[in-house]
C-alpha cells in the first residue's frame, strides 16, 4: 500500500452519464497527477496540480474532462457525457516537490462505459 | 516530444536466473530522470529503481540494476536472482525536471518456477 487511495475502485456506467472519481494523496505531498491507462498500455498523463493550482493539462483531456483539487488536498476527476472510449483505468499519483522524488501511485479506478 | 519505447512486450525467466528488460527514449533535454516501475496484477504501481541523467554511475537497488547509456538513450533493467514475486508488468518512464512521467508500453515479465 503506497498510502494513496482512490474511490471508487470500479465504476460501470452507461454512455452519456457523468462520473466522478476521487483521489486522496499522501497528506504532505504537494503535487498530484492524473493518468489514464488502457489495457496493455502504459499510463498516459492527463493533468497535474501543485497544491490547488492546475499547472498542466494534456490534450488528451477534452472539454468533457475536468479536475479539481480544492484546498490542495484530495482531488476529483469528472467525466461528463461518457463515451465508450473513456473506458480505462484512471490512476492518481502524488509526489513531494523535488524532481528526483518518486511518484506514489494509487490503486486506480477502473471505468467501464457500456 | 519525449517518447519512451520498450521493444519487448513479453519476457520470461527461470526462477533464480537473470533477465534484462530494454528501454530506449528520445529527448532533446540534458537534465532528466529515468525510472522503472513495477505493476503487479491488480496491484498498485511501485517504483523499482531510478536514475538521474547527470550521474554516470548506474543505479543499483539490491537485485535490480540499470545499464544507463546516455549517448545511446538506452536504459535497461537487469533483475538478478529472479523470484516468483518479480512477475509483473514493468514500465520504463522518463521525466524532465518537475514534470509528469512519460511511460513506455510496458514489458510483461513471467517468472517460471
Amino acid at each position: 500500500d503506497t498510502g494513496v487511495s482512490q474511490n471508487p475502485r470500479h465504476k460501470i456506467t452507461k454512455r452519456g452519464q457523468n462520473v466522478t472519481f476521487r483521489c486522496d494523496p499522501i497528506s504532505e505531498h504537494n503535487r498530484l497527477y492524473w493518468y489514464r491507462q488502457t489495457l496493455g498500455q502504459g499510463p498516459e498523463f492527463l493533468t497535474y496540480f501543485q497544491n490547488e493550482a492546475q499547472l498542466e493539462k494534456s490534450r488528451l483531456l477534452s472539454d468533457r474532462f475536468s479536475a479539481e483539487r480544492p484546498k490542495g488536498s484530495f482531488s476529483t476527476l469528472e467525466i461528463q457525457r461518457t463515451e465508450q472510449g473513456d473506458s480505462a483505468m484512471y490512476l492518481c499519483a502524488c509526489m513531494m516537490g523535488s524532481s528526483y522524488n518518486e511518484q506514489f501511485f494509487g490503486p486506480g479506478t477502473r471505468l467501464t462505459v457500456l | 516530444a519525449q517518447t519512451v519505447t520498450q521493444s519487448q512486450p513479453e519476457m520470461s525467466v527461470q526462477e533464480a536466473e537473470t533477465v534484462t528488460l530494454s528501454c530506449t527514449y528520445d529527448t532533446s533535454e540534458s537534465d532528466y530522470y529515468l525510472f522503472w516501475y513495477k505493476q503487479p496484477p491488480s496491484r498498485q504501481m511501485i517504483l523499482v529503481i531510478r536514475q538521474e541523467a547527470y550521474k554516470q554511475q548506474n543505479a543499483t537497488e539490491n537485485r535490480f540494476s540499470v545499464n544507463f547509456q546516455k549517448a545511446a538513450k538506452s536504459f535497461s533493467l537487469k533483475i538478478s536472482d529472479s523470484q516468483l514475486g518479480d512477475a509483473a508488468m514493468y514500465f520504463c518512464a522518463y521525466r524532465r525536471s518537475g514534470s509528469r512521467l512519460t511511460f513506455g508500453e510496458g514489458t510483461q515479465l513471467t517468472v517460471n518456477p
